[in-house]
């Protein structure tokens, strides 16, 4: 059974240009969520999804968004880059219920300059 | 929404030395609680979750933590330690509706 999937590993953009970030989820898992990895700041949770809707939603400005389709990957944007948004981007996906392991990809690494 | 709080960022510890990691929560409802591990440049693996029943839960690698209700701590520890555990620990509660929040994390070092 393949894990989750993100793409790409690493990217670099320069401050204002905005950012996708893809995450294909383990086969059957229907709620993927998105959470920025800063040192210092540990994980912080940005959204999650649920067959295609919004379900919960961490403290982000708008410029963080999300997307889920339906065969359950996940994109999130992050739009007028700032150097702050520098950071690793973890998706994770799980069944969906309450209590239910969530599985985490590798991450993006994504560096603005 | 419910909270974490990891009460050490960095724990030194030497080889086969026992440890305990901190972790107390709030939420206003029945949560669940989960300590993820996250080894260099790798996403957070699952070490072991607490859904209900015995407040004493086993998972990998030897760990183990206690559930405490009273004092809304959910501890990791584990009895000696080995180099290989040297990773970044991180403790995490879910409601109901899979809304997950994490701590900031404890880096465990293992010094031979």
């Amino acid at each position: 059974k393949a894990g989750v999937t993100q793409t790409p590993r690493y990217l670099i953009k320069t401050r204002g240009q905005q950012v996708t970030l893809s995450c294909s989820p383990i086969s059957g898992h229907r709620s993927v969520s998105w959470y920025q990895q800063t040192p210092g700041q540990g994980l912080q949770f940005l959204f999650e999804y649920f067959s295609e809707t919004q379900r919960n939603k961490g403290n982000f400005p708008g410029r963080f968004s999300g997307r889920q389709f339906s065969n359950s990957r996940s994109e999130m944007n992050v739009s007028t880059l700032e150097l702050g948004d520098s950071a690793l981007y973890l998706c994770a996906s799980n069944r969906g219920g309450g209590g239910t392991e969530a599985f985490f990809g590798q991450g993006t690494r994504l560096t603005v300059v | 929404a419910q909270s974490v709080t990891q009460l050490d960022s960095q724990v030194p510890v030497f080889e086969e030395a026992p440890v305990e990691l901190r972790c107390n929560y709030s939420s206003s409802v029945s949560v669940y609680l989960f300590w993820y591990v996250q080894y260099p440049n790798q996403g957070l693996q699952l070490l072991l979750k607490y859904l209900s029943g015995s407040t004493l839960v086993k998972g990998i690698n030897g760990f183990e933590a206690e559930f405490n209700k009273s004092q809304t701590s959910f501890h990791l520890r584990k009895p000696s330690v080995h180099i290989s555990d040297t990773a970044e620990y991180f403790c995490a509660v879910s409601d109901g509706n899979n809304d997950m929040r994490f701590g900031a994390g404890t880096r465990l070092t293992v010094k031979p």
